[in-house]
């Protein structure tokens, strides 16, 4: 009940295209999900997060979207870009058990081709 | 300013050795975590410090695991009697002081043990 399954595992999109990675959890006392990016050798860093009252955040190219009815959410890519080429990772959080821990995915490997 | 660093950057020991990875946060960082991240896989969460509270060690995995933090600086993790499965990456966060609120945690690049 506690994890957090991301997919797909791998994304390939070209220049100037969308690309979607999505997760679906069990646990619905989550309250905070963010997204990190990691690139080769770095640490992960916060790319974007939200709360389960909206819907949808949006941040430059990169916007989330929150089904919490589906207990899904998603990141969208737009325009990617070869400099987005990276590692993605969502997780999940709660009050209860700590905001501290977070319940990662198992990260999704984006390479946009030039 | 100076972020989360990590030493060494690589590490490779023989099974049964003990090792030691070095954590130091961002500076006014009251909150500190330990991560590991083995390979294809997500980050899993290890320990927990903040300020002078007991930390939250929930997530070690054995009692070969350990960790130390002096004050609200550097951290250590000890893993002793190294096995191949520890083989991993060990990534270190620090945040503002956590609490109900969720404040942004900065990772540093990780330290990436091999275990022969």
């Amino acid at each position: 009940q506690q994890q957090v399954k991301q997919s797909p595992q791998s994304l390939i999109v070209q220049k100037g295209g969308i690309s979607i990675i999505n997760c679906a959890y069990e646990n619905t006392a989550f309250d905070y999900f963010p997204w990190y990016q990691q690139f080769p050798g770095k640490g992960p860093a916060l790319l974007i997060a939200i709360r389960p009252d909206v819907s949808e955040k949006k941040e430059g190219r990169f916007t989330i979207s929150f089904n919490k009815s589906a207990k899904q959410f998603s990141l969208h890519i737009m325009d990617s870009q070869p400099g987005d080429s990276a590692t993605y990772f969502c997780a999940a959080s709660n009050a209860d058990s700590g905001t501290y821990k977070y319940i990662f995915g198992t990260g999704t490997r984006l390479k946009v081709l030039a | 300013g100076a972020g989360v660093s990590q030493s060494p950057s690589n590490k490779v020991t023989e099974k049964g050795k003990d090792v030691e990875l070095r954590c130091d946060p961002i500076s006014g960082h009251t909150a500190l975590y330990w991560y590991r991240q083995r390979l294809g896989q997500g980050l899993e969460f290890l320990i927990y410090f903040q300020g002078n509270s007991a930390p939250d060690k929930s997530g070690l995995p054995s009692d070969r695991f350990s960790a130390e933090r002096t004050g609200e600086s550097v951290s250590t993790l000890t893993i002793q009697r190294t096995q191949q499965e520890d083989s991993a990456v060990y990534l270190c966060a620090s945040s503002l002081a956590s609490g109900r609120s969720y404040n942004e945690q900065f990772f540093g690049p990780g330290t990436r043990l091999t275990v022969l």
